[in-house]
């Protein structure tokens, strides 16, 4: 079946701007989780939603970073007023809620240049 | 909170050759360990966990180990091939829904034939 989707796969913007990272996650995953993996770094946590409302947002760096998943499918990562900082591969995970344990399945990634 | 340390942080094989990756973590009630693979332009994929009710864990070429009193897992990849080439990262975390993986800084491991 098919995996977890993002896009776009990769995203040029200028300092300051605004962007919108999408991911699909897997058919009939209720739990969604955005991760942040910069250059030579593991991932690390952003936010995790169940269902429609974001459960855990302990990871959001500031109020810059917001997240949606109105219908609890798709989930949006934003990023207002982007800095250079910013620049790293955004990761989207999904697991099944009908399972005990915390597998999560990774999609490809956007690559975000802040410039 | 929890923390992970991975070493080494590079590794380079022959192939045939067995490769181990190994990690701690901190906290003492962490009890989920997966792997996953990373090739360049991809994202992670899962490919062996362990939960803190075995010792031990294989799948065909893989393995993981786990030693809760000391707080170490570790990967064991034997008959490496050149397809394994990758970075590999382990995580710790709690084995239940919503809790995030803790990752470590990755492995780098390289195959040569």
């Amino acid at each position: 079946g098919a995996g977890v989707s993002q896009t776009p796969s990769n995203k040029v913007t200028e300092k300051g701007k605004y962007v919108e990272l999408r991911c699909d996650p897997i058919s009939g995953h209720t739990a969604l989780y955005w991760y942040r993996q910069s250059l030579g770094q593991g991932p690390e946590f952003l936010i995790y939603f169940q269902g429609t409302g974001a459960a855990d947002d302990s990871g959001l760096p500031n109020d810059r970073f917001f997240a949606v998943r109105p219908e609890g499918s798709v989930s949006t990562l934003k990023i207002q007023r982007t800095e250079r900082g910013d620049s790293a591969v955004y990761l989207c995970a999904s697991s099944s809620q009908t399972r005990a344990f915390n597998e999560q399945f990774f999609g490809p990634g956007t690559r975000l240049t802040v410039l | 909170g929890e923390n992970v340390e991975q070493h080494p942080s590079t590794l380079s094989v022959q192939e045939g050759d067995s490769a181990v990756i190994k990690c701690t973590y901190s906290d003492s009630a962490s009890n989920y360990f997966p792997w996953y693979k990373q090739e360049l332009g991809k994202g992670p994929q899962l490919i062996i966990d362990i939960r803190s009710n075995v010792g031990e864990k294989k799948d065909q070429r893989i393995a993981v180990t786990l030693n809760k009193t000391a707080k170490h897992f570790s990967l064991h990849i034997t008959e490496t091939q050149p397809e394994d080439s990758a970075v590999y990262f382990c995580a710790a975390t709690y084995d239940q829904a919503g809790t995030a993986l803790i990752f470590g800084k990755g492995t780098t491991l390289s195959v040569s034939s």
